[in-house]
């Protein structure tokens, strides 16, 4: 099976820009998350979906957001980009139902570097 | 609220040492707990989970409720060994909290 895959894989924007990160999961994967990778903050947990819907959120402003479509494949959009979101964006996949308090083995794709300046 | 803490940012031993990486949490629930890892160049990818109890690459961990802990061992460390182990607490399905991570240096 092919592997997470994230695109673009590098991005440079500037502050007050808005930038739209993409997702594709393993095949027969219903549930993608996004987390944000910092060296302060570590991995953060964005949001996840399971198909087609907001499942779980984490605590980011409203200026993140995101999305999945009927292939399971998620968009990921930031607005008005702040230095602060400079950062890498893993994206993961799962299987998405979970046992007991939930919890399946998650696939990471590569990331995308994002650079705000 | 949900926390995951490894206290130690950096770990270094000597190969055939023995080695553990401390993973403390803090949940009101029921957690499942796992330990995900990151060799060089590579994807972060799941090492082991506390529901399977299960020995991945000769490492271990215990799920201590008492003592809110989910360490992970090896007795004996091995160069290839080296790299960013992180723990993770889930909850809701698929809501992940990771610790800041822990960087394995094993020295020949």
């Amino acid at each position: 099976k092919a592997g997470v895959t994230q695109t673009p894989r590098y991005l440079i924007k500037t502050r007050g820009q808005q930038v739209t990160l993409s997702c594709s999961p393993i095949s027969g994967h219903r549930s993608v998350s996004w987390y944000q990778q910092t060296p302060g903050q570590g991995l953060q947990f964005l949001f996840e979906y399971f198909s087609e819907t907001q499942r779980n959120k984490g605590n980011f402003p409203g200026r993140f957001s995101g999305r999945q479509f009927s292939n399971s494949r998620s968009e990921m959009n930031v607005s008005t980009l702040e230095l602060g979101d400079s950062a890498l964006y893993l994206c993961a996949s799962s299987g998405g139902m979970g046992g007991g308090a939930g919890g399946n083995e998650q696939f990471f794709g590569p990331g995308t570097r994002l650079t705000v300046l | 609220a949900q926390r995951v803490t490894q206290p130690e940012k950096l770990l270094s031993v000597f190969k055939g040492a023995p080695v553990e990486l401390k993973c403390n949490y803090s949940y009101s629930g029921s957690p499942e707990l796992f330990w995900y890892v990151q060799y060089s160049r590579q994807r972060l990818q799941l090492l082991l989970r506390h529901i399977s109890r299960e020995s991945i690459k000769g490492f271990t961990a215990d799920l201590n409720k008492g003592e809110t802990s989910f360490h992970l061992k090896k007795p004996f460390a091995q160069e290839e060994d080296s790299a960013m182990y992180y723990c993770a607490l889930v909850y809701n399905f698929n809501k992940f909290y990771f610790g800041s991570g822990t960087k394995l240096n094993v020295k020949p």
